[in-house]
């Protein structure tokens, strides 16, 4: 089962800010928090990764609470094209008992509207 | 670079028959793993394959196999297809070491829709 709790969807208009929240308040000390994100019929996407800093890339930014139980993936300025299903996942480097398993829950359904 | 390659992009086959699926990985990456999505649910674990070992299963049963091969690409077999089998079968590959400290990324290619009828 996924360790992660995330709303199953969300709107956000174009332009704006999207911030797309993830518990996780069972999080081992060796677990990472990854997104990721899937454009319909297309495979998975990463987006960006942390242990228990904030982290930013090209993409998006990261924000993990100190207590490491919920994080919140933000996309600063949603386009069109951001539009897809986002997946917070909670994994050891290497996946889950170093199997390379990743385990996806229902993810986030993030639609933007213009 | 070319990204994760799978063939077929879509196949149709009938109850009961044998499918094959296949993978490339990103040059370079030596691990492959295969994952099932059923339609309206996130991806689902099937295998992963390190240096041509198998390194990790989920919980699919013995109809479902794969091996990887010496240049690191990988097939993913089900035999006796169940309508159930119906669904996107992708392929994701890393550069990944059991190595702490090391990054773990995982590329996925866009999948081989299956459908069983």
């Amino acid at each position: 089962d996924a360790k992660t709790t995330q709303p199953p969807s969300m709107d956000c208009a174009e332009g704006r800010a999207a911030n797309l929240p993830c518990n996780h308040s069972t999080i081992s000390g060796n677990e990472y928090v990854y997104w990721y994100r899937q454009i319909h019929s297309q495979g998975p996407q990463y987006i960006i990764h942390g242990l228990k800093n904030n982290e930013t890339n090209e993409m998006a930014s990261l924000i993990i609470t100190e207590d490491r139980k919920s994080s919140t993936l933000i996309l600063p300025h949603a386009t069109l094209r951001d539009t897809a299903v986002y997946y917070c996942i909670v994994s050891p480097k290497g996946g889950s008992s170093n199997t390379g398993k990743l385990i996806f829950g229902q993810g986030t359904t993030l639609q933007v509207k213009p | 670079d070319a990204g994760v390659t799978q063939s077929p992009t879509h196949l149709i086959k009938t109850r009961g028959q044998h499918v094959t699926l296949r993978c490339s990985p990103i040059s370079g990456h030596k691990s492959v793993s295969w994952y099932q999505q059923v339609l309206g649910q996130g991806p689902q674990f099937i295998f992963q394959y390190y240096e041509k070992e198998e390194r990790g299963r989920g919980n699919f049963p013995d109809r479902f196999s794969a091996r990887q091969f010496p240049n690191y690409s990988s097939e993913l077999n089900v035999n006796a297809l169940l309508l159930g089998d119906s669904a996107l079968y992708l392929c994701a590959s890393s550069w990944w070491a059991m190595t702490p400290g090391s990054y773990y990324g995982y590329t996925f290619g866009s999948g081989t829709r299956l459908t069983v009828v």
